[in-house]
């Protein structure tokens, strides 16, 4: 079965750098979740989308921006990088339905390191 | 704000044997939902059971349970014959019913000894 897509799996940046996480949902899953797992941390919720609108955001710092396109993939823009901003970036997606109900299809990240 | 707290950083179970991980929430939310996430080494979250806040029957799913108080607020995860493959980082959550993603808990290592 089809899963969730991140690319890149893993990404070094300098400081002060930008970086760009991409994310493909399971087909016909038409919202879409950001998560920050810090090192040894539980995951952060940083914002969602739901037929390319942003639906609800938590935590994400104003240097972060994200959008979910026609084709329902997600972008999450990451901007003055910080080293406090490495971390594993997941996303995850689900059927409007099952999202409701917070079960969601997570993808298996994307590493970034901030040097 | 809701929370979901997990005091046991780690826990150690023999294979074959019965280990309970602990989970209590707090929520505002009269309809709500409960998670149990197993996150292997390969770092990829996947759902093990859930349970509805409006269900008072516990939800199972072969080999995992789970023991839901809701007046006591605690939503424990009991796996039956462990499996070394049962070793991961386990993540109770918690959904308020909306689009707004779900809080975690800090997490419980669960080791597997052979």
């Amino acid at each position: 079965a089809a899963g969730v897509i991140q690319s890149p799996r893993h990404l070094i940046k300098e400081k002060r750098e930008t970086a760009t996480l991409k994310c493909y949902p399971i087909p016909r899953h038409d919202t879409v979740y950001w998560y920050q797992q810090g090192p040894g941390q539980d995951p952060q919720f940083l914002i969602s989308f739901y037929e390319k609108m942003q639906s609800d955001k938590g935590s994400i710092p104003d240097r972060f921006s994200a959008q979910q396109f026609s084709d329902y993939h997600s972008e999450l823009n990451m901007s003055s990088l910080e080293l406090g901003d490495s971390a594993l970036y997941f996303c995850a997606s689900s059927p409007w339905d099952r999202a409701r109900t917070g079960e969601l299809f997570f993808g298996e990240g994307s590493r970034l390191t901030v040097l | 704000a809701q929370t979901v707290t997990q005091s046991q950083p780690e826990m150690s179970v023999q294979e074959a044997e019965t280990v309970t991980l602990s989970c209590t929430y707090d929520t505002s939310e009269s309809d709500y939902y409960l998670f149990w996430y197993k996150q292997p080494p390969s770092r990829q979250m996947i759902l093990v059971i859930r349970q509805e806040a409006y269900k008072q029957q516990n939800a199972t799913e072969n080999r995992f349970s789970v023991n839901f108080q809701k007046a006591a607020k605690s939503f424990s995860l009991k796996i039956s014959d462990s499996q070394l493959g049962d070793a991961a980082m386990y993540f109770c959550a918690l959904s308020g019913g909306g689009a707004d993603g779900l809080t975690f808990g800090k997490g419980t290592h669960l080791i597997i000894q052979p």
